[in-house]
Protein backbone atom coordinates (compact mmCIF):
# COMPACT_ATOMS: atom_id res chain seq x y z
CA UNK A 1 0.00 0.00 0.00
CA UNK A 2 1.09 3.37 -0.34
CA UNK A 3 3.14 5.18 2.53
CA UNK A 4 4.33 8.37 3.27
CA UNK A 5 6.79 8.39 6.00
CA UNK A 6 8.59 11.94 7.65
CA UNK A 7 10.39 11.95 10.70
CA UNK A 8 7.54 12.34 13.32
CA UNK A 9 10.39 13.05 15.77
CA UNK A 10 10.72 16.72 16.34
CA UNK A 11 13.82 18.60 14.81
CA UNK A 12 15.34 21.01 16.68
CA UNK A 13 17.72 23.41 15.20
CA UNK A 14 19.48 26.96 16.17
CA UNK A 15 17.97 30.29 14.56
CA UNK A 16 19.70 31.47 11.69
CA UNK A 17 20.75 27.56 10.76
CA UNK A 18 19.23 25.88 7.72
CA UNK A 19 16.15 23.43 8.59
CA UNK A 20 15.81 20.49 6.49
CA UNK A 21 13.23 18.14 6.53
CA UNK A 22 12.38 14.76 4.48
CA UNK A 23 9.31 12.93 2.96
CA UNK A 24 9.75 9.54 1.65
CA UNK A 25 7.39 8.07 -0.03
CA UNK A 26 6.69 3.92 -1.39
CA UNK A 27 4.74 2.28 -3.79
CA UNK A 28 3.37 5.45 -5.03
CA UNK A 29 4.18 7.27 -8.36
CA UNK A 30 3.02 11.06 -7.85
CA UNK A 31 2.83 13.36 -10.23
CA UNK A 32 3.51 16.45 -7.51
CA UNK A 33 4.12 16.82 -4.00
CA UNK A 34 2.80 19.72 -1.91
CA UNK A 35 4.41 21.03 1.37
CA UNK A 36 2.28 22.46 4.11
CA UNK A 37 2.73 24.32 7.35
CA UNK A 38 0.34 23.87 10.19
CA UNK A 39 0.45 25.66 13.49
CA UNK A 40 -1.48 24.09 16.35
CA UNK A 41 -5.33 24.82 16.45
CA UNK A 42 -4.91 25.90 12.73
CA UNK A 43 -5.51 24.04 9.66
CA UNK A 44 -2.80 23.57 7.30
CA UNK A 45 -1.68 26.30 4.96
CA UNK A 46 0.13 25.89 1.25
CA UNK A 47 3.48 26.09 1.01
CA UNK A 48 4.91 24.66 -1.91
CA UNK A 49 4.15 22.39 -5.09
CA UNK A 50 7.00 20.15 -6.93
CA UNK A 51 6.20 18.23 -10.18
CA UNK A 52 7.57 15.21 -10.68
CA UNK A 53 9.63 16.82 -13.76
CA UNK A 54 11.12 19.41 -11.73
CA UNK A 55 13.95 18.84 -9.85
CA UNK A 56 13.74 21.80 -7.29
CA UNK A 57 11.78 25.30 -6.41
CA UNK A 58 12.26 27.74 -4.38
CA UNK A 59 9.92 30.45 -2.92
CA UNK A 60 11.99 33.23 -0.48
CA UNK A 61 13.76 31.16 1.94
CA UNK A 62 12.00 27.96 1.16
CA UNK A 63 13.55 25.47 -1.26
CA UNK A 64 11.93 21.80 -2.06
CA UNK A 65 13.76 19.32 -4.35
CA UNK A 66 11.76 16.14 -5.45
CA UNK A 67 14.00 12.76 -6.48
CA UNK A 68 11.74 10.45 -7.65
CA UNK A 69 14.61 8.01 -8.19
CA UNK A 70 15.12 8.00 -4.65
CA UNK A 71 11.20 8.51 -3.50
CA UNK A 72 11.92 11.49 -1.77
CA UNK A 73 11.58 15.58 -1.52
CA UNK A 74 13.52 17.45 0.76
CA UNK A 75 12.26 20.54 2.73
CA UNK A 76 14.67 23.57 3.48
CA UNK A 77 14.21 26.57 5.54
CA UNK A 78 17.13 29.01 5.21
CA UNK A 79 18.13 31.68 8.16
CA UNK A 80 15.45 29.67 9.85
CA UNK A 81 13.53 32.08 12.47
CA UNK A 82 11.32 31.20 15.79
CA UNK A 83 8.30 32.34 13.93
CA UNK A 84 8.93 28.82 11.28
CA UNK A 85 8.44 26.62 14.55
CA UNK A 86 5.33 24.59 13.52
CA UNK A 87 4.65 21.04 12.19
CA UNK A 88 5.04 20.44 8.28
CA UNK A 89 3.04 18.35 5.79
CA UNK A 90 3.86 16.66 2.93
CA UNK A 91 1.24 15.31 0.26
CA UNK A 92 1.15 13.76 -2.56
CA UNK A 93 -0.81 13.63 -5.82
CA UNK A 94 -1.41 11.83 -8.81
CA UNK A 95 -2.26 14.77 -10.93
CA UNK A 96 -5.91 15.74 -12.29
CA UNK A 97 -8.87 15.38 -9.59
CA UNK A 98 -6.81 13.04 -7.81
CA UNK A 99 -7.11 13.22 -4.05
CA UNK A 100 -3.75 14.11 -1.83
CA UNK A 101 -2.23 11.47 0.54
CA UNK A 102 -0.68 13.42 3.48
CA UNK A 103 1.92 12.39 5.56
CA UNK A 104 2.08 12.30 9.69
CA UNK A 105 4.10 15.83 9.73
CA UNK A 106 7.51 17.18 11.50
CA UNK A 107 7.61 19.44 13.79
CA UNK A 108 10.08 22.00 13.43
CA UNK A 109 11.15 23.91 16.46
CA UNK A 110 13.09 26.87 15.95
CA UNK A 111 15.72 27.81 19.22
CA UNK A 112 16.30 31.86 19.43
CA UNK B 1 -7.13 31.79 -2.64
CA UNK B 2 -10.52 31.26 -1.23
CA UNK B 3 -11.29 32.05 2.88
CA UNK B 4 -12.81 29.44 5.13
CA UNK B 5 -15.19 30.02 8.30
CA UNK B 6 -15.39 26.71 10.18
CA UNK B 7 -17.34 26.49 13.22
CA UNK B 8 -17.13 25.65 16.14
CA UNK B 9 -13.60 25.46 16.80
CA UNK B 10 -14.43 22.86 19.75
CA UNK B 11 -16.45 21.26 21.26
CA UNK B 12 -17.07 18.59 24.12
CA UNK B 13 -19.37 15.90 23.50
CA UNK B 14 -21.34 12.88 25.62
CA UNK B 15 -20.94 9.82 23.52
CA UNK B 16 -24.15 8.68 21.54
CA UNK B 17 -24.67 12.11 20.76
CA UNK B 18 -24.11 14.18 17.06
CA UNK B 19 -22.05 17.45 16.39
CA UNK B 20 -22.50 18.89 13.17
CA UNK B 21 -20.02 21.37 11.80
CA UNK B 22 -20.31 23.95 9.27
CA UNK B 23 -18.26 25.31 7.01
CA UNK B 24 -19.09 28.40 4.86
CA UNK B 25 -16.57 29.36 2.05
CA UNK B 26 -16.65 33.47 0.54
CA UNK B 27 -16.46 31.92 -3.29
CA UNK B 28 -17.98 29.21 -4.95
CA UNK B 29 -16.56 25.98 -5.51
CA UNK B 30 -17.62 22.87 -6.88
CA UNK B 31 -15.95 20.30 -4.64
CA UNK B 32 -15.23 20.92 -0.70
CA UNK B 33 -13.37 17.94 0.86
CA UNK B 34 -13.77 17.13 4.60
CA UNK B 35 -10.92 15.29 6.76
CA UNK B 36 -10.22 14.15 9.74
CA UNK B 37 -6.81 14.32 11.68
CA UNK B 38 -6.50 11.68 14.91
CA UNK B 39 -3.51 12.88 16.93
CA UNK B 40 -0.66 11.65 15.67
CA UNK B 41 -1.65 10.32 13.04
CA UNK B 42 -1.46 12.40 9.56
CA UNK B 43 -4.99 14.07 7.49
CA UNK B 44 -7.34 11.01 6.42
CA UNK B 45 -9.78 12.41 3.63
CA UNK B 46 -13.03 11.52 4.78
CA UNK B 47 -15.29 12.44 1.75
CA UNK B 48 -15.65 14.75 -0.59
CA UNK B 49 -18.75 16.57 -1.32
CA UNK B 50 -19.69 18.48 -4.53
CA UNK B 51 -22.97 20.98 -4.47
CA UNK B 52 -26.07 18.36 -6.22
CA UNK B 53 -24.95 15.08 -5.29
CA UNK B 54 -24.74 12.89 -3.14
CA UNK B 55 -20.80 13.11 -1.16
CA UNK B 56 -18.65 10.22 -2.17
CA UNK B 57 -17.04 8.66 0.68
CA UNK B 58 -13.63 6.91 1.21
CA UNK B 59 -12.84 3.45 2.26
CA UNK B 60 -13.63 2.94 5.93
CA UNK B 61 -16.05 6.07 6.20
CA UNK B 62 -19.60 5.68 5.84
CA UNK B 63 -22.52 8.27 5.02
CA UNK B 64 -24.85 7.22 8.04
CA UNK B 65 -21.88 8.10 10.35
CA UNK B 66 -21.00 11.05 8.97
CA UNK B 67 -23.87 12.87 6.67
CA UNK B 68 -22.73 15.48 4.82
CA UNK B 69 -24.73 18.34 3.46
CA UNK B 70 -24.08 20.80 0.58
CA UNK B 71 -26.90 23.15 -0.01
CA UNK B 72 -24.80 25.29 -2.21
CA UNK B 73 -21.73 26.31 -3.59
CA UNK B 74 -20.22 27.78 -0.73
CA UNK B 75 -21.46 26.00 2.62
CA UNK B 76 -21.18 22.47 3.62
CA UNK B 77 -21.55 20.54 6.63
CA UNK B 78 -20.38 17.14 8.44
CA UNK B 79 -22.42 15.53 11.01
CA UNK B 80 -20.46 12.87 13.25
CA UNK B 81 -23.19 10.36 14.57
CA UNK B 82 -23.47 8.74 17.13
CA UNK B 83 -20.65 9.55 18.88
CA UNK B 84 -18.06 7.34 20.31
CA UNK B 85 -14.40 8.68 21.64
CA UNK B 86 -12.75 7.12 18.97
CA UNK B 87 -14.42 10.11 17.14
CA UNK B 88 -12.04 12.37 18.98
CA UNK B 89 -9.84 14.30 16.49
CA UNK B 90 -9.63 17.48 14.58
CA UNK B 91 -12.43 17.48 11.67
CA UNK B 92 -11.54 20.34 8.76
CA UNK B 93 -12.71 21.19 5.79
CA UNK B 94 -10.90 21.89 2.65
CA UNK B 95 -11.41 23.35 -0.98
CA UNK B 96 -9.37 23.66 -3.87
CA UNK B 97 -7.05 26.66 -3.90
CA UNK B 98 -7.81 26.97 -7.03
CA UNK B 99 -10.28 24.80 -8.73
CA UNK B 100 -9.00 22.03 -11.31
CA UNK B 101 -5.18 23.49 -10.24
CA UNK B 102 -3.13 21.90 -7.93
CA UNK B 103 -0.44 24.22 -8.44
CA UNK B 104 -2.36 26.55 -5.81
CA UNK B 105 -2.95 23.66 -3.30
CA UNK B 106 -5.25 23.21 -0.95
CA UNK B 107 -6.92 26.12 1.27
CA UNK B 108 -8.08 24.57 5.14
CA UNK B 109 -10.90 25.91 7.57
CA UNK B 110 -9.50 26.70 11.09
CA UNK B 111 -10.54 23.17 11.85
CA UNK B 112 -13.00 21.63 14.77
CA UNK B 113 -11.18 19.83 17.80
CA UNK B 114 -14.20 17.19 18.97
CA UNK B 115 -13.68 15.70 22.67
CA UNK B 116 -16.12 12.83 23.29
CA UNK B 117 -16.77 11.61 26.64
Amino acid sequence: SQKIEQNSEALNIQEGKTATLTCNYTNYSPAYLQWYRQDPGRGPVFLLLIRENEKEKRKERLKVTFDTTLKQSLFHITASQPADSATYLCALGSGGYQKVTFGIGTKLQVIP
Amino acid sequence: SAVISQKPSRDICQRGTSLTIQCQVDSQVTMMFWYRQQPGQSLTLIATANQGSEATYESGFVIDKFPISRPNLTFSTLTVSNMSPEDSSIYLCSVEGEPGDSTYGYTFGSGTRLTVV
